[in-house]
């Protein structure tokens, strides 16, 4: 089955630095650009920017340039979207998910989730 | 950023029903206009592409129509699975914008 599993939930403080992954399975991971899409809490979706895993060139959303880094690793089919710093306001939601450039530019496959609380 | 607008915001319906729910994009966006489920405690799933291209294995009752700034999706007879949120959004430009959601409830 193609899918996407993102890593465990993570409860951080404020400061604090923390990577999460968005693996790859059942298809050819370099392929596909990646995306990122935050939910805050009882929000809707927002699109954070992707990634090519090919080789790592990204687009961000402005505001976020710079507060997050997407990378990717070729060899494990790895995503991950990395904050050097969080504040309380990175509580949310944040979900990867496979685009299909083919398909007029769908995210086609979503990953389940990883939950990031961010609180002193 | 191009701004997306749903309407209505929520609606009630009973099983069987049908239901449209409209996205207005505030400029034109071509038919690079994706339709998304979301249920509680769930990952988002694709429904639609390309304003009226129905996802692999999405239930034929789902379907969506429109070009330019205006779309809809209709569900023409509702199941009891398929109340949710129901999320558009536009991949014509970066960054791509979802609409704030529409939310099916059971009338």
């Amino acid at each position: 089955d193609v899918q996407l599993v993102q890593s465990g939930a993570e409860v951080k403080k404020p400061g604090e630095s923390l990577k999460i992954s968005c693996q790859g399975f059942g298809y050819k991971f370099a392929t596909y650009w990646i995306g990122w899409v935050r939910q805050m809490p009882g929000r809707g979706l927002e699109w954070m920017g992707i990634i090519s895993p090919a080789d790592s060139d990204s687009r961000y959303r402005p505001p976020l340039q710079g507060q997050v880094t997407f990378s990717a690793d070729k060899s494990t089919n790895t995503t991950y979207l990395q904050w050097r710093s969080l504040r309380a306001s990175d509580t949310a939601i944040y979900y990867c998910a496979r685009r299909r450039h083919e398909l007029l530019d769908v995210f086609d496959i979503w990953g389940q989730g990883t939950m990031v609380t961010v609180s002193s | 950023d191009i701004q997306m607008t749903q309407s209505p915001s929520s609606l009630s319906a009973s099983v069987g029903d049908r239901v449209t729910i409209t996205c207005r994009s505030s400029q034109n966006i071509n038919s690079y206009l994706n339709w998304y489920q979301e249920k509680p405690g769930r990952a988002p799933r694709s429904l639609i592409y390309a304003a009226s291209h129905l996802q692999s294995g999405v239930p034929s009752r789902f379907s969506g129509s429109g070009a330019g700034t205006d779309f809809t999706l209709t569900i023409v007879s509702l199941e009891p699975e398929d109340f949710a949120v129901y999320y558009c959004q536009q991949s014509y430009n970066t960054p791509w914008t979802f609409g704030q959601g529409t939310k099916v409830e059971i009338q």
